[in-house]
């Protein structure tokens, strides 16, 4: 069955605090492996696609890296307002389009 | 703003109801997407539609069905409704059938059933 783990859970940081992310994965085949960010009440928000293991993606603080087996999402001297829950999905090669959410990452950067 | 509009906001309603969610989405997008978002099962997926055709099927339950709208827009309905249906419930939308990730989503309706 195909299956996406986040960990940690929660992570508390300091503002400046570089850290990161961590998903990963079981599927029979990966199409894709995507992150989105979520802001409590609100819908979840596109951050990135990786198609094939060690592809990389950057968007400002944030970089996405993937391996076969799993996904980082780095965060560089992060600030208050990267305080959100981020999520990784990922979509199998098959007959449909359904794609997996893990239950994600709570980030809350300190002032 | 995603560009993905979803009707109503809020709803509270009583058990053994049916209710019906509205989900409108981007200019151009020709899926529509469902998902259900509860605080112990995170974001689960529940049925896929692409200009008017079912594409995917995911956790839906028999009680909910779904349809797309021949000038896209796409509705929810949930009957019989149970406790446990208490749950954010979000439409995205996508440009292709593959969604490649990119999917948008709306702000979400939340539904309370007491």
């Amino acid at each position: 069955e195909d299956q996406v783990t986040q960990s940690p859970e929660a992570l508390r940081l300091q503002e400046g605090e570089s850290s990161s992310l961590n998903c990963s994965y079981t599927v029979s085949g990966l199409r894709g492996l995507f992150w989105y960010r979520q802001d409590p009440g609100k819908g979840p928000e596109f951050l990135f696609t990786l198609y094939s293991a060690g592809e990389e993606k950057e968007k400002e603080r944030l970089k996405a890296t993937l391996t076969k087996k799993e996904s980082f999402l780095h965060i560089t001297a992060p600030k208050p307002e990267d305080s959100a829950t981020y999520l990784c999905a990922v979509q199998a090669v098959g007959g449909d389009d359904k794609i997996i959410f893990g239950k994600g990452t709570r980030l809350h950067i300190l002032p | 703003d995603s560009g993905v509009t979803q009707t109503p906001k809020h709803l509270i309603t009583a058990t053994g109801q049916r209710v019906t969610l509205r989900c409108s989405p981007r200019s151009g997008d020709l899926s529509v997407y469902w998902y259900q978002q509860s605080l112990d099962q995170g974001l689960q997926f529940l049925i896929q539609y692409y200009n008017g055709e079912e594409r995917a099927k995911g956790n839906i339950l028999e009680r909910f069905s779904a349809q797309q709208f021949p000038d896209l827009h796409s509705e929810l309905n949930l009957s019989s409704l149970e406790l446990g249906d208490s749950a954010l419930y979000f439409c995205a939308s996508s440009v292709g059938t593959s969604g490649r990730g990119e999917q948008y989503f709306g702000p979400g309706t939340r539904l309370t059933v007491t």
